[in-house]
């Protein structure tokens, strides 16, 4: 059974600083790695779809990395927002674009 | 503006009862997902369609069914629901190729 796995679950920060999470998933047959923001009450919403080793994504103060050779991701945030508050996912896609995703990490950040 | 839509948000029914959930997208995309998450756990896909007359069932066993008579509509059915289905059922789609998934606002089901 194939795992994705987050850390940490969940994260404290204050407004302005930066921070970073953890997504760890299976090496093998990779295909894409996404990671998603969800905000109570509303949508996930996608950030990044990575395909290749090395890949580096930007959006914003929000960035990704991937290494597909040891199965990790980071994903970054630079000047913490009350607005950056919302749980973050990641989900490991096969070739057929099923989405196996972690259990996520839920950042609050304090004004 | 969603442009995939989930009815009802919100779902309180007793058990035993038949219930559909609602999933429309106006992209034209042709695959679409159930996704189910359980509080404090992953999401786990329990549907998927490549297109219409196309459902597969997901990695994680559900009794619930879909069907896909046409590409915008996707709705997951409950024959008689129990309070083990109760649960937070997301519906998703994307383009063609490994691309980002589109979320609807999911429903929030809770059998008594």
């Amino acid at each position: 059974i194939l795992n994705v796995e987050q850390s940490p679950q969940s994260l404290h920060v204050q407004e302005g600083d930066s921070t970073n999470f953890t997504c760890s998933f299976p090496s093998s047959n990779f295909y894409a790695l996404h990671w998603y923001r969800w905000e109570t009450a509303k949508s996930p919403e996608a950030l990044f779809v990575m395909t290749l080793n090395g890949d580096e994504k930007k959006k914003g103060r929000i960035s990704a990395t991937l290494n597909t050779k040891e199965g990790y991701s980071y994903l970054y945030i630079k000047g913490s927002q009350p607005e950056d508050s919302a749980t973050y996912l990641c989900a490991w896609g096969g070739a057929t674009n099923k989405l196996i995703f972690g259990t996520g990490t839920l950042l609050a950040v304090q004004p | 503006e969603a442009d995939i839509y989930q009815t009802p948000r919100y779902l309180v029914i007793g058990t035993g009862k038949k219930i559909t959930l609602e999933c429309s997208q106006t992209m034209g995309h042709d695959k679409m997902y159930w996704y189910q998450q359980d509080p404090g756990m992953e999401l786990h896909l329990i549907h998927y369609s490549y297109g219409v007359n196309s459902t597969e069932k997901g990695d994680l066993s559900s009794e619930s069914t879909v069907s896909r008579i046409r590409t915008e509509h996707f709705p997951l059915t409950l024959e008689s629901a129990r309070p083990s289905h109760t649960s937070q059922y997301l519906c998703a789609s994307s383009a063609p190729g490994l691309t980002f998934y589109t979320f609807g606002s999911g429903t929030r089901l809770t059998v008594v």
